[in-house]
């Protein structure tokens, strides 16, 4: 099992939908949950960050976290094309895991707005 | 600009042959990582610095690998001995932070695409 799974995708949405991504992890002791856009060619880019059970919203996102259910989702409401990309989602770890400062990443889910 | 930067963007170069790479981080940033990503899986973390010291590395980073950062500002990873399999982007970040519960988010650079001939 990997640590940090989310669907590959690819995920097409209608432009001005809603587009929900979703993400499980498997340490229990994670500390930390970030979302990372990643456009083709290029690096990730932070677009938002959650560290408690409940929402976070900013703008068009929002992110969601329960950590009894180990799940964290993002949703992007009024998508437009220019977020088509892939959503990279990334877990610090417990400090029991070794993995507290690193970050380890889901493989990524590819969305496309459709116009 | 004041985001991390690195450099080259690019890095042909053929198989056997030794790479450097240079990693400047944010200024006030005292944690760098380096990551290694491959065509459509997320970023391996490879290692990490607290200022100069190399506090942690992956089971990824073969002895073929070193990272330095001697003077708690710029890193630079090598890779001797290039192998196909090296081929990849590989990726620094920095952030602030003390602790192992600290939750500064990563930031990262453009990344350097290495590929092996």
């Amino acid at each position: 099992q990997k640590e940090v799974e989310q669907n590959s995708g690819p995920l097409s949405v209608p432009e001005g939908a809603i587009a929900s991504l979703n993400c499980t992890y498997s340490d229990r002791g994670s500390q930390s949950f970030f979302w990372y856009r990643q456009y083709s060619g290029k690096s990730p880019e932070l677009i938002m960050s959650i560290y408690s059970n409940g929402d976070k919203e900013d703008g068009r996102f929002t992110a969601q976290l329960n950590k009894a259910s180990q799940y964290v989702s993002l949703l992007i409401r009024d998508s437009q094309p220019s977020d088509s990309a892939t959503y990279l989602c990334a877990v610090r770890g417990g400090i029991s895991s070794g993995s507290a400062r690193q970050l380890t990443f889901g493989s990524g889910t590819q969305l496309t707005v459709l116009p | 600009d004041t985001g991390v930067s690195q450099d080259p963007r690019h890095k042909i170069t053929k198989r056997g042959q030794n790479v450097t790479f240079r990693c400047d981080p944010i200024s006030e940033h005292n944690r760098l990582y380096w990551y290694r990503q491959t065509l459509g899986q997320g970023p391996e973390f490879l290692t990490y610095f607290q200022n100069e010291a190399q506090l942690e590395k992956s089971r990824l980073l073969s002895d073929r690998f070193s990272a330095e950062r001697p003077k708690g500002s710029f890193s630079t990873l090598e890779i001797q001995r290039t192998e196909q399999g090296d081929s990849a982007m590989y990726l620094c970040a920095s952030s602030l932070g003390t602790g192992l519960t600290s939750n500064q988010p990563q930031h990262f650079g453009d990344g350097t695409r290495l590929s092996i001939l």
